[in-house]
């Protein structure tokens, strides 16, 4: 029942690098597509959302790329630091719920 | 300090018993959510509940129950019939039941079986 398809589900960036994680939806309730960061151990947080009124979302070195004819967005993590390292969750919404994606696990390496 | 407090942090559950996760929050939020975390499936919903009393299955139940008796308090129970629980839990809360607002997580508890 997987409605949110994400990729690549691990990454390895050099620092200084181009971190670019991708996601898939298949439908959705409403126009608004967030990113959640969890690092070991911890529970997720929202990092960066989209309403796609916009194509795109800068927030410093984050951003959300979103293509509504293709129903996919995409997080870009510029300057990738050794701190980036940790999973990455994209989600959709449906009523009274958000479905995420099966998780990108980021290491950025020194 | 608001958030979410998940308790305990570690769980050990025998063979035929029933364990029960604690998630606690003081946020005043409405809405509260209690997901399942595997390595490579990402988050998977158990049960939500957007108010008071009142709950709704996610897309894994069988096996876990819930119950929604005070705004503050979401306790998943993890029942004998669940065959495979060994899992990262993790509860959240949002203000409001549209599934769109910004989530509120808890640090989470890592079940495991005996």
């Amino acid at each position: 029942q997987q409605q949110v398809k994400q990729s690549p589900q691990s990454l390895i960036v050099q620092k200084g690098g181009i971190s670019i994680i991708n996601c898939a939806y298949e439908n959705t309730a409403f126009d608004y597509f967030p990113w959640y960061q969890q690092f070991p151990g911890k529970g997720p947080a929202l990092l960066i959302a989209i309403r796609p009124d916009v194509s795109e979302k800068k927030e410093g070195r984050f951003t959300i790329s979103f293509n509504k004819s293709a129903k996919q967005f995409s997080l870009h993590i510029m300057d990738s630091q050794p701190g980036d390292s940790a999973t990455y969750f994209c989600a959709a919404p449906r009523p009274g719920k958000l479905i995420f994606g099966q998780g990108t696990e980021l290491s950025v390496k020194p | 300090d608001g958030g979410i407090t998940q308790s305990p942090k570690y769980l050990f559950r025998k063979e035929g018993q029933n364990v029960t996760l604690s998630c606690e929050q003081n946020l005043n939020h409405d809405a509260m959510y209690w997901y399942r975390q595997d390595p490579g499936q990402g988050l998977r919903l158990i049960y939500y509940s957007q108010i008071v009393n009142d709950f709704q299955k996610g897309d894994i139940a069988e096996g876990y129950s819930v119950s929604r008796e005070k705004k503050e308090s979401f306790p998943l129970t993890v029942t004998s019939a669940q065959k495979n629980p060994t899992a990262f839990y993790l509860c959240a809360s949002s203000i409001g039941p549209r599934g769109m607002e910004k989530l509120f997580f808890g640090s989470g508890t890592q079940l495991s079986v005996l």
